[in-house]
């Protein structure tokens, strides 16, 4: 079963650590994205990539850097986390570049920064 | 800026009433919209969706009405049940682009 597999579930680190969140698909999808989720905000887009090696800025970029090694493997990285990225993280994978393309998502990772 | 917006914030119907979610959005290029579904703990799904070139889109008791000069758009769940509460997220993508802006959500509860 095509499937979007996030880790970890949860995580909690101290301001100025190093976090790295995982995504895993198996959808032989293309595209890759990282969303954070904060009430009243909705889901903002972080970093995308269309394949292997390729990254592109998303919308709320700052503070977060990302790399896509494989097909199915995008990792988001907060090097030095602070509060305001406690959130909720969501990874998706979608097929094509072309409008109508739908996304799976993961289940997410909840992050607190204290 | 916000480019896809909704409303209300949240909503709460009774069991059976029909429930309707608003979603505008500012970009004219925008020309696929999506509606996500989230339960708590999950992550959102694909619940449906509609073309610009068309002006309403039905799946079971899930209608989209859509009005491209207003760039405006509705999510109707008729016979609303308990099960149907959740998160609501309109999303737009279009032009050369395919990543999709969602909007803010609305939070759904059907009372039984």
């Amino acid at each position: 079963e095509a499937a979007v597999t996030q880790s970890p579930r949860n995580k909690v680190t101290v301001t100025g650590g190093n976090v790295t969140l995982s995504c895993r698909q198996t959808n032989s999808h293309n595209y890759m994205y990282w969303y954070r989720q904060d009430t009243g905000h909705g889901l903002r887009l972080i970093h995308y990539s269309y394949g292997a090696g390729n990254l592109q800025i998303g919308d709320v970029p700052d503070g977060y850097k990302a790399t896509r090694t494989t097909q199915e493997d995008f990792f988001l990285l907060l090097e030095l986390a602070s509060p305001s990225q406690t959130s909720l993280y969501f990874c998706a994978s979608s097929a094509r570049d072309r409008e109508g393309s739908d996304y799976t998502f993961g289940s997410g990772t909840r992050l607190l920064v204290i | 800026q916000q480019q896809v917006r909704q409303s209300p914030q949240s909503l709460t119907v009774w069991e059976g009433e029909t429930a309707i979610l608003n979603c505008s959005y500012e970009n004219s290029a925008f020309d696929y919209f999506p509606w996500y579904q989230q339960f708590p703990g999950e992550g959102p799904a694909l619940l449906i969706a509609i073309r610009s070139v068309s002006d309403k889109k039905e799946d079971g008791g899930f209608t989209i009405f859509f009005n491209k000069r207003e760039k405006n758009l509705s999510l109707h769940i008729k016979d609303s049940q308990p099960g149907d509460s959740a998160t609501y997220f309109c999303a737009a993508s279009g032009g050369m682009g395919y990543k999709l802006t969602f909007g803010t959500g609305t939070s759904l509860l059907v009372d039984p």
